[in-house]
């Protein structure tokens, strides 16, 4: 059973159109909750870190949140630069720095 | 400021042949090193994450193996390439102690085994 899972797999939004990113967790002990951005052919690339529920973190036109089951990365406004794939990643409580991540959601903003 | 190097940036290499692929961390002392495998479209699987100089632990059993000789050196190798060994490599490193364990990500290896 997966322990991360990010929906929608795939999000196509036009330029200016608003919307949020799943990342939902079924294991308890979170000792961490990072989210990432991913270009074709690159690494992946460090956005946020969340530790616990009612947290949120704020970067330009993505705002990360956290409850005690899943977060959300909202982006507001997009512009087409944001198209990439966006990674969340879990800390668990036994798994000392490592981390899990999940399947990702590809999202494409056109103009 | 911390800086991620992973080399060589693409490889095509035979079925059978071996493999070496290195990764070094400037700016930072006794980083924690991981390597992790990425397949088209998929998320990112664990391979190997080290604590130390020649300290590794595997995550999934496989014809790879990783070594740490120096302290912000690490090596991804292979003796004998399979098919199922394409994908895109990428080394990252973290703080070893403390609360900031984000995981930072070189630029990666692209491997076509054919």
């Amino acid at each position: 059973e997966d322990q991360v899972t990010q929906s929608p797999e795939a999000l196509r939004l036009q330029e200016g159109e608003s919307s949020s990113l799943n990342c939902s967790y079924t294991v308890s002990g979170l000792r961490g909750l990072f989210w990432y951005r991913q270009d074709p052919g690159k690494g992946p690339e460090f956005l946020f870190t969340l530790y616990s529920a009612g947290e949120e973190k704020e970067k330009e036109r993505l705002k990360a949140t956290l409850t005690k089951k899943e977060s959300f990365l909202h982006i507001t406004a997009p512009k087409p630069e944001d198209s990439a794939t966006y990674l969340c990643a879990l800390r668990w409580r036994n798994a000392g720095n490592m981390l899990t991540f999940g399947g990702g959601t590809r999202l494409m903003v056109k103009p | 400021s911390q800086t991620i190097h992973q080399w060589p940036a693409t490889l095509v290499q035979p079925v059978g042949s071996p493999l070496s692929l290195e990764c070094t961390v400037e700016g930072t002392s006794n980083p924690n090193l991981y390597w992790y495998r990425q397949a088209a479209g998929r998320g990112l699987q664990l391979l190997f994450y080290s604590v130390g100089i020649g300290q590794i632990s595997s995550e999934v059993p496989q014809n790879l193996s990783a070594s740490r000789p120096q302290d912000r050196q690490f090596i991804l190798s292979s003796k004998k390439l399979l098919l199922s060994d394409s994908g895109f490599y990428l080394c990252a490193w973290s703080h070893g102690s403390g609360r900031a364990v984000e995981q930072y990500f070189g630029p990666g290896t692209r491997l076509t085994v054919t």
